[in-house]
């Protein structure tokens, strides 16, 4: 079966870091785009990051970048998120997501939790 | 960034109402647009995608319309394990951006 496992999430201060994980099985990881998506409590869902298969081109959305930095080891299966900079408003559940055929995300993560306060 | 706007926000239905959400985008998606459902706690599920494909295992009696800017999600039939909140989304353009959401509750 197709899984995505999140980890790493906790809570931090602000200001500080958190690298989330997130374990892939039962496809080839390396074939595909893979996205981290985020929701506030009781908000929306919003994408945070996307990388392509071999790890040599990402994106970001406006209010993360020069903060977080994705990445991926396709020799592990797993894909990264390194969360620096940490502020209270990164508050969220944060899902990793494999996207499907240019389209849409087919395969969700159970999400991790990160809470940032002091 | 493409805006996505969806209505109602909330609603309250009963068993066996035919329930219809909209989304509207602010510029032209041609079909690449998306449905999700999400009951509390768990990560979003792919109900349909280019706007009128229903992914495999989904039930029929949920069906996507619509092209261009204006697109709906209709519940023909609304049953128990259907009460969940909705999000579109929209992968014509990257960032690929949701809709706020739309809560179903129990009438």
């Amino acid at each position: 079966d197709v899984q995505l496992v999140e980890s790493g999430g906790g809570l931090v201060q602000p200001g500080g870091s958190l690298r989330l994980s997130c374990a892939a099985s039962g496809f080839t990881f390396s074939t595909y785009w893979m996205h981290w998506v985020r929701q506030g409590p009781g908000k929306g869902l919003v994408w945070v990051s996307r990388i392509n298969p071999d790890g040599s081109s990402s994106s970001y959305t406006d209010s993360v970048k020069g903060r977080f930095t994705i990445s991926r080891d396709n020799a592990k299966n797993t894909l990264y998120l390194q969360m620096n900079s940490l502020r209270v408003d990164d508050t969220a559940v944060y899902y990793c997501a494999r996207e499907w055929n240019d389209m849409a995300f087919d395969c969700w993560g159970q999400g991790t939790l990160v809470t940032v306060s002091s | 960034d493409i805006q996505m706007t969806q209505s109602p926000s909330s609603l309250s239905a009963s068993i066996g109402d035919r329930v219809t959400i909209t989304c509207r985008a602010s510029q032209s998606l041609t079909t690449f647009l998306n449905w999700y459902q999400q009951k509390p706690g768990k990560a979003p599920k792919l109900l349909i995608y280019a706007a009128s494909t229903l992914q495999t295992g989904v039930p029929s009696r949920f069906s996507g319309s619509g092209s261009g800017t204006d697109f709906t999600l209709t519940i023909s039939s609304l049953q128990p394990e259907d009460f969940a909140s909705y999000y579109c989304q929209q992968t014509y353009i990257t960032p690929w951006t949701f809709g706020q959401g739309t809560k179903v509750e129990i009438k």
